[in-house]
């Protein structure tokens, strides 16, 4: 069983819709959730940062961590076009150096189409 | 521009050859780390370096040799590879204060590598 399990996909969504990325895990020792938003050719990019459960908005986003259940998720609300990448989840169980020391999903692709 | 810079951005190595991948951080963090992204894998962690010091190395085969010469600068020295090593190479930093403040780990943008 992968540590973290995400489904790749692909997702395809009209522009304006509400994507909804979700991510499971298994090692109850991860309390620091993270989504990288990829470009195609590009290297991931922090998007959203939550440390143990709870919520956490910043603009169009929402990142929802729920420990009890080792479920997170991402909402994009209003989704653009330039929101199509690849999204990946990412898990630390410690700070410091192991702020570093991720466990990624396997990265959904988002397509937002005009 | 990233404060990460990977340096070559593509990379096509035959099996016998022996190569080098560079990365710099113009970010002033002390926390290096190597990761590899295969097609439809998850992003693998290979090392990471703490201070120049090797800290993890997360049971990578040995024609993967990292360089640590300073806290700005990380190499990957390959030789041997398989074809199976064709992959994304990733480098990213962060900074771990040891005071519990810690920065989010920023991503280079990778050196795609070919092995014939």
């Amino acid at each position: 069983q992968k540590e973290v399990e995400q489904d790749p996909g692909p997702l395809s969504v009209p522009e304006g819709a509400i994507v909804s990325l979700n991510c499971t895990y298994s090692n109850s020792a991860f309390q620091y959730f993270m989504w990288y938003r990829q470009y195609s050719r590009k290297g991931p990019e922090l998007l959203m940062y939550t440390y143990s459960s709870g919520n956490k908005e910043d603009g169009r986003f929402t990142a929802q961590v729920d420990k009890s259940s080792k479920y997170i998720s991402l909402f994009i609300r209003d989704s653009q076009p330039s929101d199509s990448a690849t999204y990946l989840c990412a898990m630390s169980a410690d700070g410091g150096t192991s702020y570093g020391k991720l466990t990624f999903g396997q990265g959904t692709i988002l397509t937002v189409h005009p | 521009e990233t404060g990460v810079t990977q340096t070559p951005r593509h990379l096509v190595m035959g099996m016998t050859n022996k190569k080098s991948l560079k990365c710099e951080q113009h970010l002033g963090h002390n926390a290096m780390y190597w990761y590899k992204q295969s097609a439809k894998k998850p992003l693998e962690l290979m090392f990471v370096y703490n201070f120049k010091e090797q800290t993890e190395n997360n049971s990578v085969p040995s024609r993967f040799s990292p360089e640590c010469p300073n806290s700005s600068h990380l190499f990957l020295h390959l030789h041997t590879l398989q074809p199976e090593d064709s992959a994304l190479y990733l480098c990213a930093s962060s900074q771990d204060t040891g005071t519990g403040y810690n920065t989010e780990a920023f991503f280079g943008q990778g050196t795609r590598l070919t092995v014939v």
